[in-house]
């Protein structure tokens, strides 16, 4: 089992690039999430996944935009990056309460 | 408005001491609480829950204690080592089937030799 996979590990955009991010799972769960990592601010809800073609607007969900064609891929998508898009995204997946982590990817927007 | 509050951005400990984390929520709705404890360059991992029904749930070294009353959860680890020291949130389930959570900002936890 490899667990929820996530890639690029890092990634330099310039403003107005676009991108998308990958994100993968192999334990069948249903529930998938993306969240945003920025000092001082913890973790927050984007996007977010009950099961395959059912996606859900989270807490910042502005410049971001997310599909889910299987249960096992859920990719984030910027459409056009902007400097305050600059963070580190964790993707995660759950069957229930315990959500399970990706090792995260880290974006910088110059 | 920040509905999961941990009000401590940071707090230092020696090893074998106790070390209490502090959680306070304002959303009356939330029914399930869940601890993650993250280390640098990684993705958060799960460490314990508890449900709004119980008061207090153990898993070895890591105890997490909730007040309903008080809207107030802490985690407590008992004894600390130094490879507790690692940046732990607070996060809660407002219900429904969506398992969505809302985290806190986090405390960075350091246990000194």
């Amino acid at each position: 089992n490899a667990g929820v996979t996530q890639t690029p590990k890092f990634q330099v955009l310039k403003t107005g690039q676009s991108m998308t991010l990958q994100c993968a799972q192999d334990m069948n769960h249903e529930y998938m999430s993306w969240y945003r990592q920025d000092p001082g601010m913890g973790l927050r809800l984007i996007h977010y996944s009950v099961g395959a073609g059912i996606t859900d607007q989270g807490e910042v969900p502005n410049g971001y935009n997310v599909s889910r064609s299987t249960t096992e891929d859920f990719p984030l998508r910027l459409l056009s990056a902007a400097p305050s898009q600059t963070s580190v995204y964790f993707c995660a997946s759950s069957y229930g309460w315990e959500q399970y982590f990706g090792p995260g990817t880290r974006l910088t927007v110059t | 408005d920040q509905q999961v509050k941990q009000n401590s951005p940071s707090l230092s400990v020696q090893e074998g001491r106790i070390s209490i984390l502090n959680c306070d929520y304002t959303n009356s709705m939330f029914d399930y609480f869940l601890w993650y404890k993250k280390y640098p360059a990684e993705g958060p991992t799960f460490l314990i829950s508890i449900s709004s029904i119980k008061d207090k749930n153990e898993d070895g070294r890591f105890t997490v204690f909730l007040n309903k009353s008080a809207k107030h959860l802490s985690l407590h680890i008992v004894p600390s080592q130094p490879g507790d020291s690692a940046v732990y949130f607070c996060a809660a389930h407002s219900g429904g089937s969506n398992y969505k959570l809302t985290f806190g900002k986090g405390t960075l936890l350091t246990v000194n030799p």
